[in-house]
């Protein structure tokens, strides 16, 4: 079956400007997460949602970052006012239920973001 | 919250040798052990898991293994072929509460860079 997609592969922006990264979870999971991987490092936690809400929103680094999911399905990473430091891999992951804490999370491709 | 240390950084190996991957974290409530394989461009790939009521599980040439006493836990490749070149993430999965319900939240290694010559 199709697996995580995240459009678009990569996006390149200027120093200010607003983006929107989007994701498409496997269908029928109900928790989606996003993180955000730096060159040669791990993927690093953003935020969870449980359906349509976002219920762990404590990786996000700062009122620049927003997420919305707002039909249970797909999500959008929005980054205000871009900075260069946001440059990095943006990575999205479902998983079935996101409840309990052994629930295998099924990552996307990610979507690369340079900002100039 | 959760640290998760990995180690090596790098690891290179000739074709049919065997390679390991060792990680460490932090937090004893963590219960579930991921290891993903991401290629160059891609996202990472889940390989295998283990939770933590097992201290081995196997999956043809891949293994596992857990030491929940010392908080650690390994990768092992064996008859590695050019094709496992790759980096490699450990994670561990620690509970969180949110939305008045526990999840696990993965943290991730800093990964491995395994190659494998012909």
């Amino acid at each position: 079956g199709a697996g995580v997609s995240q459009t678009p592969s990569n996006k390149v922006t200027e120093k200010g400007k607003y983006v929107e990264l989007r994701c498409d979870p496997i269908s029928g999971h109900t928790a989606l997460y996003w993180y955000r991987q730096s060159l040669g490092q791990g993927p690093e936690f953003l935020i969870y949602f449980q359906g349509t809400g976002a219920a762990d929103d404590s990786g996000l680094p700062n009122d620049r970052f927003f997420a919305v999911r707002p039909e249970g399905s797909v999500s959008t990473l929005k980054i205000q006012r871009t900075e260069r430091g946001d440059s990095a891999v943006y990575l999205c992951a479902s998983s079935p239920t996101g409840l309990g804490t052994r629930d295998t999370q099924y990552f996307g491709p990610g979507t690369r973001l340079t900002v100039l | 919250g959760e640290n998760v240390e990995q180690h090596p950084s790098t690891l290179s190996v000739q074709e049919g040798d065997s390679a390991v991957i060792k990680c460490t974290y932090s937090d004893s409530a963590s219960n579930y052990f991921p290891w993903y394989k991401q290629e160059l461009g891609k996202g990472p790939q889940l390989i295998i898991d283990i939770r933590s009521n097992v201290g081995e599980k196997k999956d043809q040439r891949i293994a596992v293994t857990l030491n929940k006493t010392a908080k650690h836990f390994s990768l092992h490749i064996t008859e590695t072929q050019p094709e496992d070149s790759a980096v490699y993430f450990c994670a561990a999965n620690s509970p969180s509460w949110a939305g008045g319900t526990s999840y696990g939240k993965l943290t991730f290694g800093q990964g491995t860079i395994l190659t494998v010559h012909p």
